[in-house]
């Protein structure tokens, strides 16, 4: 079964950093760009960025260029989305998905909690 | 960047009934790479439509979708109980942003 599974729901600080993953299974991890969005409390999808995993080519998208930083791991097939310090606004739900044409699998999300 | 512009905001209907809704881009979607996703509550999205007419893998033929350049549209022939949810409409074919549309409530009549 092709699954992308991400690591569990987080509470932090304001000023913490943290790195959530989203680990592939099922299908070769290197062939599909992976991508992560943002969905606020009672709010719509956000797209933040993408990798390719097989190069670790990244775009991000302009609203989270600078705050955010996506990588991957090809060899345990695991793509990450990393903050270096956490602010309230950046409490959400975040999704990780395939994407050949338009996004075919995604992650259950991991919900991220910052509050002082 | 591509603005993209989803009406209605919500569509109250019955089950049985037909859908329609509309996705608008302030741009021309390259290559008609628009894809339209469903989302119930707490779960993650779903793909129904890539490439703005093809089907993703197990969606039922009741659901279709149909455009190019900068109007598209989803179309649900025959409301079933399990389709009362939020739609989402994406273009992924031009960077720096593979933009997701503001979404589509459809809830029970």
């Amino acid at each position: 079964e092709v699954q992308l599974v991400q690591s569990g729901a987080e509470v932090k600080k304001p000023g913490e950093s943290l790195r959530i993953s989203c680990k592939g299974s099922g299908y070769s991890f290197s062939s599909y760009w992976i991508s992560w969005v943002r969905q606020m409390p009672g709010k719509g999808l956000e797209w933040m960025g993408r990798i390719d995993p097989s190069e670790s080519y990244i775009n991000y998208s302009p609203s989270f260029q600078g705050h955010v930083t996506i990588s991957a791991d090809k060899s345990i097939s695991t793509a990450y989305l990393q903050w270096s310090s956490l602010k309230a606004s950046d409490s959400a739900m975040y999704y990780c998905a395939r994407h050949p044409h338009g996004m075919d699998v995604w992650g259950q999300g991991t919900t991220v909690t910052v509050s002082s | 960047e591509i603005v993209l512009t989803q009406s209605p905001g919500t569509l109250s209907l019955s089950p049985g009934e037909r859908a329609t809704l509309s996705c608008r881009a302030s741009q021309s979607v390259s290559s008609s790479y628009l894809a339209w996703y469903l989302q119930k509550p707490g779960q993650a999205p779903r793909l129904l439509i890539y490439g703005a007419s093809r089907r993703a893998t197990g969606i039922p033929d009741r659901f279709s979708g149909s455009g190019s350049g900068t109007d598209f549209t989803l179309t649900i022939s025959r409301l079933e109980p399990e389709d009362f949810a939020v739609y989402y409409c994406q273009q992924y074919g031009s960077l720096p942003l593979f933009t997701f549309g503001p979404g589509t409530k459809v809830d029970i009549k």
